[in-house]
């Protein structure tokens, strides 16, 4: 079966600009997430979608960062503006019910940089 | 915050020697999953184990989980240097979404 799909995988930004990342799931699978991984660190999950409804966002940045799932499929997250320490890589991950326990599939990661 | 912590940091060893990453975590888990991510790369799912399992074994890798100690390790056995990568663990308390660890960094040299 086809992976998690993301994409840019690299993008160069200046401080204030605005950007935007696309996640395709497996198809199928229901739950969607979307982690930030900063240089040294492990993800950290900034929301989490079932289906197109939003399930967890307590750590995302509302007042720059948002993130949408039309039609519970495709998902978009954006950053505006962007700042200095947003730089990272942004994880796309979906999950399915397997054997008792949710595993989930990560995508390649959208590495951005902002200067 | 991060849930897990991974020890050690970092860790250096001979191609077919075994290595030994250490995970501790704060809250009850329904289960803890062990992930690698290469260089640049995404996370590659390795292993989970459930909170009422205490061993597990897959090829090469042995997890164990000590849920009273609120720890797991992960071993890797007769390593080598296609396993240098990054290792994190990560656990799931019922909300579907993953905590991870900082994760430990294997070099494996040839």
């Amino acid at each position: 079966e086809a992976g998690v799909a993301q994409s840019p995988r690299y993008k160069i930004i200046e401080k204030r600009q605005s950007v935007a990342f696309w996640c395709n799931p497996i198809s199928g699978h229901a739950t969607l997430y979307w982690y930030q991984q900063i240089l040294g660190q492990g993800p950290k999950l900034l929301i989490q979608f079932q289906n197109n409804g939003v399930v967890d966002d307590s750590q995302l940045p509302k007042d720059r960062f948002s993130a949408e799932r039309l039609k519970g499929v495709d998902s978009t997250l954006k950053i505006q503006p962007a700042k200095l320490e947003d730089s990272a890589v942004y994880l796309c991950a979906s999950s399915t019910y397997k054997g008792g326990a949710y595993e989930q599939y990560f995508g390649p990661g959208t590495r951005l940089t902002v200067t | 915050s991060q849930q897990g912590e991974e020890d050690p940091q970092a860790l250096s060893i001979q191609e077919g020697e075994n290595a030994t990453m250490n995970c501790s975590y704060k809250t009850s888990i329904n289960n803890l999953q062990w992930y690698r991510q290469n260089s640049g790369r995404g996370l590659v799912h390795l292993i989970l184990i459930r909170s009422n399992e205490r061993e597990k074994h897959s090829g090469r890798l042995r997890v164990t989980l000590d849920t009273s100690k609120k720890s797991s390790s992960l071993l890797i056995t007769a390593s080598r240097a296609a396993d240098t990568a990054s290792y994190f663990c990560a656990t799931d308390t019922g909300r579907r979404a993953l905590t991870f660890g900082s994760g430990t960094r294997l070099q494996v040299q040839p």
